[in-house]
């Protein structure tokens, strides 16, 4: 399996506080990307990441902000969790291109009440 | 813009039955596409993907996928499914060339398999 880790894995928090889930990788893979997974939606893109400090919007960006300040670390920060951001989140990582298999993390669950 | 459709939400089998998950994708350009599969309460893995070549693609666990370009489908198959195939699959694409790196899925296809 890749080297790819997220924490914290559940996480329980209240509308209106930040929160930021990190995800760590020991692939020395350039590319990260952050998805959520909600039921009928299947896995849609928030961010990702093509090299340190360089990242890019995804489809459903708002309300998240990432930072890469090293290879094997990806943040996603809810800076004002809400009620819709419930959902579960995974990590992912790729050697290169498009044409690369993506491997993904073991997810992280949040719950905004 | 690439997009997906899974064109089942839910696929109920019975084992040892073939099955077959449909995947259409729309592009105006190459794209690579993939399928990956999602055991319950684990993160996605790589079932198989076509990247150019033989339109017929295999992957782990007995799977296969022929690539459409005509009907822009890409469809799994599998001859004799098992209980542990019991599953959530997507099919994905993303676009070939340029700077372009995202990676678009289907919603998913649940693949029930009884006994």
């Amino acid at each position: 399996d890749a080297g790819i880790t997220q924490s914290p894995r559940h996480k329980v928090t209240e509308t209106g506080t930040p929160v930021t889930l990190r995800c760590h990788q020991t692939e020395n893979h350039r590319y990260m990307y952050w998805y959520r997974q909600d039921p009928g939606h299947g896995l849609r893109l928030i961010h990702y990441s093509y090299g340190v400090k360089d990242t890019d919007k995804g489809e459903v960006s708002d309300g998240y902000s990432v930072s890469r300040s090293k290879t094997e670390d990806f943040l996603l920060t809810l800076e004002s969790a809400t009620s819709s951001q419930t959902s579960v989140y995974f990590c992912a990582i790729s050697e290169q291109g498009p044409q690369e298999t993506q491997y993904f993390g073991p997810g992280t669950r949040l719950l905004v009440l | 813009a690439q997009s997906v459709t899974q064109l089942d939400s839910q696929v109920p089998v019975f084992e040892e039955a073939p099955v077959e998950l449909r995947c259409n994708y729309s592009s105006s350009v190459s794209v690579y596409l993939f399928w990956y599969v999602q055991y319950p309460n684990q993160g996605l893995q790589l079932l198989l993907k076509y990247l150019s070549g033989s339109t017929l693609v295999k992957g782990i666990n007995g799977f296969e996928a022929e690539f459409n370009k005509s009907q822009t489908s890409f469809h799994l198959r599998k001859p004799s499914v098992h209980i542990s195939d019991t599953a959530e699959y997507f099919c994905a694409v993303s676009v070939s060339g340029g700077s372009n790196y995202k990676l678009t899925f289907g919603k998913g296809t649940l693949l029930t398999v009884n006994p």
